[in-house]
């Protein structure tokens, strides 16, 4: 089986602190994903990345950024967290070939105090 | 631009009651169509797919059913169970594509 895990389930920061979300994926798949979902908002993308070292920017990158040094490992980064993202955080992961088949981790509850 | 729409929810039914779950979509060419499910505090998890026109994808129970003339791709079961209570997304991507556009979601709960 496909495992995307992600480094906490949930997650406590203070307004103005550098945040560092983990996602981690066993099946050598070239993309990873970040979402956020919000309720009435549903899921949003972040960022994308196709390979290492490479990324793009998804629906709603603003006020945050990511790394790919690893083909298994993506980061988020919260370079200074404020309480708008507080939020459920989903990793994904694909096959490049099949773009839409999306594996996902069990997501990080944020909140921003 | 791409864009999918779900029956609006939340959805009660009683257990052993027949699901259907609507999702059109708005898209050029010939999308991939997928329905996921997210159980309280968890990720998504794939449910079936479709990727050509008129074809049926199962998995877990499930069915799902891509018509290409009505643009429609809908999430059918035959009898719910308890378990089955979740969020439901219809989801497409455009061939060759490597990114999902998302339904809304619709909330299912199921009722001893």
């Amino acid at each position: 089986d496909v495992k995307v895990t992600q480094s906490s389930r949930y997650l406590v920061k203070r307004t103005g602190e550098k945040v560092f979300l983990e996602c981690v994926q066993d099946m050598d798949h070239e993309n990873m994903f970040w979402y956020r979902q919000d309720p009435g908002l549903g899921l949003r993308l972040i960022y994308f990345s196709y390979d290492v070292k490479m990324k793009e920017k998804g629906d709603i990158p603003e006020g945050y950024s990511v790394s790919r040094e690893k083909k298994e490992r993506f980061s988020l980064i919260l370079e200074s967290a404020s309480t708008n993202q507080t939020s459920m955080y989903l990793c994904a992961s694909s096959f490049a070939y099949r773009g839409g088949e999306q594996y996902f981790g069990p997501g990080t509850r944020l909140t921003v105090t | 631009g791409n864009s999918v729409t779900q029956m609006e929810g939340p959805v009660t039914l009683s257990e052993e009651a027949f699901l259907t779950i609507n999702c059109t979509y708005t898209a050029t060419g010939y999308p991939s169509l997928f329905w996921y499910v997210q159980y309280p505090g968890e990720g998504l998890q794939l449910l079936p797919k479709a990727t050509k026109a008129d074809d049926k994808g199962s998995n877990k129970g499930f069915e799902a059913t891509y018509r290409k003339e009505t643009t429609s791709f809908h999430l059918e079961k035959g009898s719910v169970q308890v378990s089955d209570s979740a969020v439901y997304f219809c989801a497409l991507s455009e061939r060759g594509a490597q990114k999902l556009v998302f339904g809304q979601g619709t909330r299912l709960t199921i009722n001893p």
